[in-house]
């Protein structure tokens, strides 16, 4: 079975651009959450989508939003841009919600 | 506020003898805990959770154990191999393993 697959892999933008990300949760899981790495402050949760819905919202301001499609996939989008912006996105799919949350191989944003 | 934290930013040990990493949690409300495994340029990979209804979970070399009085818990692997080398990660939730809360990682390294 394929596992969480996340396109595009690396992604370089400049400050006040606004970028989507894009992850195709393993077949058969409906639920998929997305995290974001960073060096300072670790893997942080952004937000959880189960059946089209936000279930699950981290502590992020609104320019960080998502939204997850009939068939399950999901795109977060991060509008205006900042440097501290740049980071590891990983996105994690789970059969349902409280499940075990697998993870994909995350998108590296850079932001200049 | 820290809610998870692994306070050894790096191990080393040798090939063979057991591997012990520690992860404390402040939030009496987590009743779900996982620990995953990074390597550079990966998505963190699943290895072994326990819910706060046992103290005890084993899978093959994986073992985790739960101290709920002392907010504590540790994964032992044994024997290590060098295949073990990477960051490892806890993470507690509650209700279930969503909107998972991250220590800040343990780079283990499995000498020869």
């Amino acid at each position: 079975k394929a596992g969480v697959t996340q396109t595009p892999r690396y992604l370089i933008k400049t400050r006040g651009q606004q970028v989507t990300l894009s992850c195709s949760p393993i077949s058969g899981h409906r639920s998929v959450s997305w995290y974001q790495q960073t060096p300072g402050q670790g893997l942080q949760f952004l937000f959880e989508y189960f059946s089209e819905t936000q279930r699950n919202k981290g502590n992020f301001p609104g320019r960080f939003s998502g939204r997850q499609f009939s068939n399950s996939r999901s795109e977060m989008n991060v509008s205006t841009l900042e440097l501290g912006d740049s980071a590891l996105y990983l996105c994690a799919s789970s059969l349902a919600l409280g499940d075990t949350q697998y993870f994909g191989p995350g998108t590296r944003l850079t932001v200049l | 506020d820290q809610q998870v934290k692994q306070n050894s930013p790096s191990l080393s040990v040798q090939e063979g003898r057991i591997s012990i990493l520690n992860c404390d949690y402040t939030n009496s409300m987590f009743d779900y805990f996982l620990w995953y495994k990074k390597y550079p340029a990966e998505g963190p990979t699943f290895l072994i959770s326990i819910s706060s209804i046992k103290d005890k979970n084993e899978d093959g070399r994986f073992t985790v154990f739960l101290n709920k009085s002392a907010k504590h818990l540790s994964l032992h692997i044994v024997p290590s191999q060098p295949g073990d080398s990477a960051v490892y990660f806890c993470a507690a939730s509650a209700g279930g393993a969503q909107k998972l809360v991250f220590g800040q990682g343990t780079r283990l390294t499995i000498n020869p």
